[in-house]
């Protein structure tokens, strides 16, 4: 099955800076990559998410990449702020319903 | 809120007992899930109900026992379960299988003594 490799496990930024996480799959045939924050107390939510058709995508301050041929996405923060301090899910689908998630990024911002 | 809620949010229970857990959406979704999550470790799919059938058991032993009565309601019953079950359990909701946006609820926090 799908194999998702998320790193770094943990990602210590200053107020303002940009924060990267990365992701790598193994399986060829994965057409969706979702990102998903979990504040504490809370559930995972989907971010922003990316098809294997379309190589960047950004929504205000996040923006995800995708390199198909590396097998690797990435997803990226800038000028972060306190309360984008959560964990960081990614995750690959080959078909539908099936997500295989990373093990999570914990992000903190320092004020 | 992300229209998917559980109940309870925490919950202790000794190896013997018996309890359910409760998830609800008030999505219109017709595809609900249930996940388990364990520190420091992926996100593990357990059960897959799409219009009330079953259509994923991902080797999930048989003292987790999920019902699924209407596409609003999904509950995860449990019985003599081990610690090493004890983790967040996730619900999710999709408006189908073939859409992969997932909302989630805030989870069951289960410690089993």
């Amino acid at each position: 099955g799908e194999n998702v490799e998320q790193h770094p496990s943990t990602l210590s930024v200053q107020e303002g800076d940009s924060a990267v996480i990365k992701c790598t799959y193994s399986d060829s045939a994965s057409n969706y990559f979702p990102w998903y924050k979990q504040e504490l107390g809370k559930g995972p939510q989907l971010i922003i998410d990316i098809r294997s058709n379309v190589g960047e995508k950004k929504d205000q301050r996040i923006a995800v990449t995708l390199n198909k041929t590396a097998k690797h996405f990435s997803l990226h923060i800038t000028e972060t702020q306190p309360e984008d301090s959560a964990v960081y899910f990614c995750a690959a689908s080959i078909s539908d319903y099936k997500l295989s998630f990373g093990a999570g990024t914990t992000v903190t911002v320092r004020a | 809120e992300t229209g998917v809620t559980q109940t309870p949010r925490h919950l202790v229970m000794g190896m013997t007992n018996k309890k359910s857990l409760k998830c609800e959406q008030h999505l219109g979704h017709n595809a609900m899930y249930w996940y388990k999550q364990s520190a420091k470790k992926p996100l593990e799919l357990m059960f897959v109900y799409s219009l009330e059938e079953r259509v994923e058991n991902n080797s999930v032993p048989s003292r987790f026992s999920p019902e699924c009565p209407n596409s609003s309601h999904l509950f995860l019953h449990l019985h003599t379960l081990q610690p090493e079950d004890s983790a967040l359990y996730l619900c999710a909701s999709s408006f189908g299988l073939a859409d992969n946006e997932q909302f989630f609820g805030p989870g069951t926090r289960l410690t089993v003594l």
